[in-house]
């Protein structure tokens, strides 16, 4: 059975620092996602990743991932309040069913 | 990307009775997924979709308290059957549109 494991799950942190997000999964993929969830919202996609080695970045967030050590990080650079939210990784390993990590709740403080 | 339409967006059910939840996306797709939120916890798949043909449910999940219906491309719905205050959660379902999952608006269920 697949494992999908989110540290930390809750972060509060100040405005302009910096901080990383951990996904460790337990099975071969190399297809990872991460969500993002507004409190009462539905899941908005983030990035997709889909090989060994990906990087993407978007705005102060960049999302990394390494297959090899089946780990993704969702690196936050001088946050903002903005950026308050839950923060999902899912991994598809199994045709196009995701497992959800827990989820970080992330609190940004001015 | 995809537009997605869930409907209710909420209500508030009482127990033992039963909640019809209308899923519909805008291009016609093979597969249409069922997620359940509970409250402050992650999504946890409840079945696939799949036009024609059965669902296939998760371990832990059962058609005779989730039957799903897919009669065309582009709808699907849930039913939360016999429902006890358990069963309070967000419900989304969700397509995928190439490499990426997109999820409907949810539809936020509290049975009393």
């Amino acid at each position: 059975e697949l494992k999908v494991e989110q540290n930390p799950l809750f972060l509060s942190m100040q405005e302009g620092k910096n901080y990383t997000i951990y996904c460790n999964y337990s099975t071969t993929s190399d297809r990872l996602y991460w969500y993002r969830q507004d409190p009462g919202k539905s899941l908005e996609s983030l990035f997709v990743l889909l090989s060994n080695g990906a990087v993407k970045q978007e705005g102060r967030l960049m999302a990394s991932l390494d297959t090899k050590a089946r780990l993704s990080t969702l690196h936050i650079t001088a946050a903002v309040h903005d950026l308050s939210a839950t923060y999902f990784c899912a991994v598809d390993a199994s045709g196009s069913r995701l497992t959800f990590g827990e989820g970080t709740q992330l609190t940004v403080n001015p | 990307s995809a537009v997605i339409s869930q409907k209710p967006s909420r209500d508030i059910c009482q127990r033992g009775t039963s909640l019809t939840i209308q899923c519909q996306v805008d291009s016609q797709v093979t597969m249409m997924f069922w997620y359940r939120q509970q409250p402050g916890q992650s999504l946890t798949l409840i079945a696939t979709a799949n036009q024609g043909s059965e669902a296939t449910y998760e371990s832990g999940f059962v058609i005779d308290k989730f039957p799903i219906s897919r009669p065309n491309l582009t709808f699907s719905t849930l039913t939360v059957s016999n429902m006890s205050p358990e069963d309070s959660s967000i419900y989304l379902c969700s397509v995928w549109i190439g490499y990426e999952q997109f999820f409907g608006p949810g539809t936020r269920l509290t049975v009393l």
